[in-house]
């Protein structure tokens, strides 16, 4: 079975700095893999995915973030934060082709920026 | 394009008893996932429908069911109401199985 782990629950950090939330999966098959953001009081939203091709994807709004196969990991990164990234990110993992395509999500990264 | 939308927003239920919660997938998508998150934990796998059949579950006991119509909006049903049940449950659409998910608003159960 895949699990997840993001391995900060709460990252502060002051604006303009960069910040990495960390994710972790396991899985027996290939996946995707995917970044969402939850907004105070709103739903989740696609950050940044990655199905294949290009080991690097980026968001529009700056976050980039980089599939490692031989570590299993999916950090996301940003080099300079702005006040309006305080949200949670959750880490997500489907399995692909040859696997069973549920999705497993993490627990949660609470990115706090502070002025 | 409609996005995702549930309903109700809100609901407010006592112990014992049944629940169905509903969702309208986003134009095009023939999956739908079901998750339930707890205040400030990550959102729960509950289920999921392709193209009208079931593809997966959760670890969720059998008093949570669900459904997938033609036109691949989905219901989620609860019966036998317990205090745990309190929390947002998620909608989300794709347009496949694995592809990035289209979340709803949710719909926010107090379970009393």
């Amino acid at each position: 079975a895949q699990s997840v782990t993001q391995l900060d629950s709460q990252v502060p950090v002051f604006e303009e700095a960069p910040v990495e939330l960390r994710c972790n999966y396991s899985s027996s098959v290939s996946v995707y893999l995917f970044w969402y953001v939850q907004y105070p009081n709103q739903g989740l939203q696609l950050l940044l995915k990655y199905l294949s091709g290009s080991t690097l994807v980026e968001s529009i709004n700056g976050f980039e973030a980089e599939f490692n196969k031989s570590q299993t990991s999916f950090h996301l990164r940003k080099p300079s934060v702005h006040i309006s990234d305080t949200a949670e990110y959750f880490c997500a993992v489907s399995e692909g082709p040859g696997g069973s395509y549920i999705p497993t999500f993490g627990r949660g990264t609470s990115l706090i920026v502070h002025p | 394009e409609t996005g995702v939308t549930q309903s109700p927003t809100h609901l407010i239920k006592t112990r014992g008893q049944q629940v169905t919660l509903r969702c309208s997938s986003q134009s095009g998508h023939n999956t739908v996932s079901w998750y339930q998150q707890a205040l400030g934990q990550g959102p729960q796998f509950i289920f999921q429908y392709y193209r009208e059949e079931e593809n997966g579950r959760g670890n969720f006991p059998p008093r949570f069911s669900g459904l997938q119509f033609p036109n691949y909006s989905s219901e989620l049903n609860v019966n036998a109401l317990e205090l745990d049940d309190s929390a947002l449950y998620l909608c989300a659409s794709s347009l496949d199985r694995g592809n990035e998910q289209y979340f709803g608003p949710g719909t926010r159960l107090t379970v009393t």
